[in-house]
């Protein structure tokens, strides 16, 4: 059985300013584990996975995530976002063909 | 060229009438699902179907029904609609299934489903 927890439901930042999306998952299994983004009125779109190799992870839109095997976390981190990211972002882990959404975490951009 | 398209965006009907959701993917996958998100923004799987076989069938009534005529479409066949299908509904799609759990899945933009 795999799960996936995003701690914060909601991360409201300031423009310019740095932003972590946190996420901790438990799997039984090989961990393969993704970020998407949605926005408003849309369908998700990939940001970035971990499938191995190199923890840290680059994805688009200047978002990168690092794996932490032992604290089982897959956080995601932008160092200045900008009014543009304000969207819901789902961590999801996967197992065979089945992806395990998290709740989402809305990230609110202000001015 | 849309990847993964979905008709119709937007659905209202009453409740005890029978819909359907159409889906297709340009994208040459092998593999296609059917995902409910809740009012909440909660995404769970429904269906998933690689090459027209029924891979993943989660705990959801019988009254729905997918359909995948070619590996390129995979419907949704909705009978007796009651309030609590209210959702948006997600087609999405990846090139294989599997054990990999590796590939991306591409994701359609959704119908808003509302029964009234």
């Amino acid at each position: 059985a795999q799960s996936v927890t995003q701690l914060d439901s909601q991360v409201p930042v300031f423009e310019e300013a740095p932003v972590e999306l946190r996420c901790n998952y438990s799997s039984s299994v090989s961990v393969y584990l993704f970020w998407y983004v949605q926005y408003p009125n849309q369908g998700l779109q990939l940001l970035l996975k971990y499938l191995s190799g190199s923890t840290l992870v680059k994805g688009i839109n200047g978002f990168e995530a690092e794996f932490n095997k032992s604290q089982t976390s897959f956080h995601l981190r932008k160092p200045s976002v900008h009014i543009s990211d304000t969207a819901e972002y789902f961590c999801a882990v996967s197992s065979g063909s089945r992806l395990t959404f998290g709740e989402g975490t809305q990230l609110t951009v202000n001015p | 060229d849309t990847a993964v398209s979905q008709t119709p965006k937007y659905l209202v009907t009453q409740m005890g009438n029978d819909k359907s959701i159409k889906c297709e993917q340009n994208l040459g996958h092998d593999t296609m699902y059917w995902y409910k998100q809740d009012s909440k923004k909660f995404l769970k799987i429904m269906f998933s179907y690689n090459n027209k076989e029924l891979i993943i069938n989660e705990t959801v009534p019988n009254r729905f029904s997918p359909k995948s005529p070619d590996k390129a479409h995979l419907n949704l066949h909705i009978n007796s609609l009651e309030l609590g299908d209210s959702a948006v509904y997600f087609c999405a799609s990846s090139q294989a299934a599997g054990v990999r759990g590796t590939d991306t899945q591409y994701f359609g933009p959704g119908t808003r489903l509302t029964v009234l």
